[in-house]
């Protein structure tokens, strides 16, 4: 198993432009997360979901957009990048989501945008 | 809300000593789960250990134990007979089971980088 993947590994935006960071696991986890990683700074939860078609905001997830069309993937869309959103990006997942799971972490994507 | 706290943010050890990473959380849930893991240079996020809130239990794993107080609402993590490879930033991280995003996210600690020197 390749467990949780994430591309690119690094990219640089200039600002007001888009992407898309994609993730996506093969262990068939319902549950998926998105984290962002500041400097000196534990994660914090931008969006996660529980199943395909659902999606929910976490504690920080102005500026960002996901979707769950699949379970495998869980693609992370930054809509007219601010210098704010530079910052390292975790895809997890879980096999269940009731606090008691570990999430598995994908290896992750480091965003600047100048 | 739920909180964290690793006021460590650096240690460096000389090798083959033992250290201990603080970690003390807030919850009012009476059912929660801490964790740790680990993130060495290279970035990833490697899972150590879960401890749900019920299990006092001390845990050891080779080189590694945890202490888990609840008395005093720390989880702390010890390394025995240190090692240059064990040179990363450790997280501890608190998963409660309310409702909403705080049953499902994990709230990290500002982490504490070890430094272990051959």
């Amino acid at each position: 198993n390749a467990g949780v993947t994430q591309t690119p590994k690094f990219r640089i935006l200039k600002i007001g432009q888009s992407m898309t960071l994609q993730c996506t696991q093969d262990m068939n986890h319902n549950y998926m997360y998105w984290y962002r990683q500041d400097p000196g700074m534990g994660l914090k939860l931008i969006y996660y979901s529980v199943g395909a078609g659902i999606t929910d905001k976490g504690e920080v997830p102005n500026g960002y957009n996901v979707s769950r069309s699949t379970t495998e993937d869980f693609p992370l869309r930054l809509e007219l990048a601010a210098p704010s959103q530079t910052s390292v990006y975790f895809c997890a997942s879980s096999q269940r989501g009731e606090g008691g799971y570990e999430q598995y972490f994908g290896p992750g994507t480091r965003l600047t945008v100048t | 809300a739920q909180k964290v706290t690793q006021a460590q943010t650096e240690i460096s050890v000389v090798e083959k000593e033992d250290v201990t990473l603080d970690c003390v959380y807030e919850t009012r849930d009476t059912t929660y789960y801490l964790f740790w893991y680990k993130q060495p240079p290279s970035g990833e996020l490697v899972f150590l250990i879960r401890r749900n809130s019920f299990d006092e239990q001390n845990e050891i794993s080779g080189r590694y134990s945890w202490n888990f107080q609840k008395s005093t609402s720390s989880f702390n993590f010890t390394i025995t007979a240190s090692q240059v490879v064990d040179s990363a930033v450790y997280f501890c991280a608190l998963s409660g089971v309310s409702s909403g995003a705080g049953s499902y996210q994990l709230t990290f600690g500002k982490g504490t980088k070890l430094s272990v020197i051959p």
